[in-house]
């Protein structure tokens, strides 16, 4: 399993962050959770989100007003819209796989650094 | 939901055994057995050392363990090498169906 995730690099404030992960290797149809996890410079991970193929998703409640995430099964793909963004949005943004009924994250892209500046 | 709580650094000799704490709540830590580890070298990805407070999935070394008691959980290290220098980073599932990082904990090998 292979994730590579694509985004703009920089992006001024208050627009809408759109990245997307491709994934190879496995169909993004089956029993995976499909995760985004973000690092601002310096700092720790923070879990952003999940979605499964069903549609089912959940999001961190801190970010869940800004936040979603959707699947595009024709090009095996996810990807993360987060909208008003400010400075404190910069970050690596890294998308995850978690398989079902497990609770750890057992692949992970390269990452793709974001930052926010005017 | 507040990040989980581990010391921002650990150091040891080579040799040694250190052990790293990840602090959290009865909703996440204390709530379930679901307490993942990961490793980070400088400018990577994180991978996964410990899944389920101490399973190691296969290829990862029998040097790196983990344990919880209440809402604690620790990853130990022993026989610490220098390829383990690197960020050590706990999570948690939660109550809400979500899922919580710990604040991160630099390792340095003397």
């Amino acid at each position: 399993v292979q994730l590579q995730e694509s985004g703009p690099g920089l992006m001024r404030p208050s627009g809408t962050l759109s990245l997307t992960c491709a994934v190879s290797g496995v169909s993004i149809t089956n029993s995976n959770w499909w995760t985004w996890v973000r690092q601002a410079p310096g700092k720790g991970l923070e879990w952003i989100g999940q979605i499964y193929h069903t549609g089912s998703f959940d999001y961190n409640p801190s970010l869940r007003s800004r936040v979603t995430i959707s699947l595009d099964k024709s090009k095996n793909q996810f990807s993360l819209n987060l909208t008003s963004v400010t400075a404190a949005d910069t970050a690596v943004y890294y998308c995850a796989r978690k398989y079902l009924w497990t609770y750890f994250f057992d692949n992970w892209g390269r990452g793709t650094l974001v930052t926010v500046s005017s | 939901q507040s990040a989980l709580t581990q010391p921002a650094s650990v150091s040891g000799s080579p040799g040694q055994s250190i052990t790293i704490s990840c602090t959290g709540t009865s909703s996440d830590v204390g709530g379930n057995n679901y307490v993942s580890w990961y490793q980070q070298h400088s400018g990577g990805a994180p991978q996964v050392l410990i899944y389920d407070v101490s399973d190691r999935p296969s290829g990862v070394s029998n040097r790196f363990s983990g344990s919880k008691s209440g809402n604690t959980a620790s990853l130990t290290i022993s026989g610490l090498q220098g390829e383990d220098e690197a960020d050590y980073f706990c999570s948690s599932y939660t109550s809400s169906s979500t899922h919580v990082f710990g604040t991160g904990t630099k390792v340095t090998v003397l």
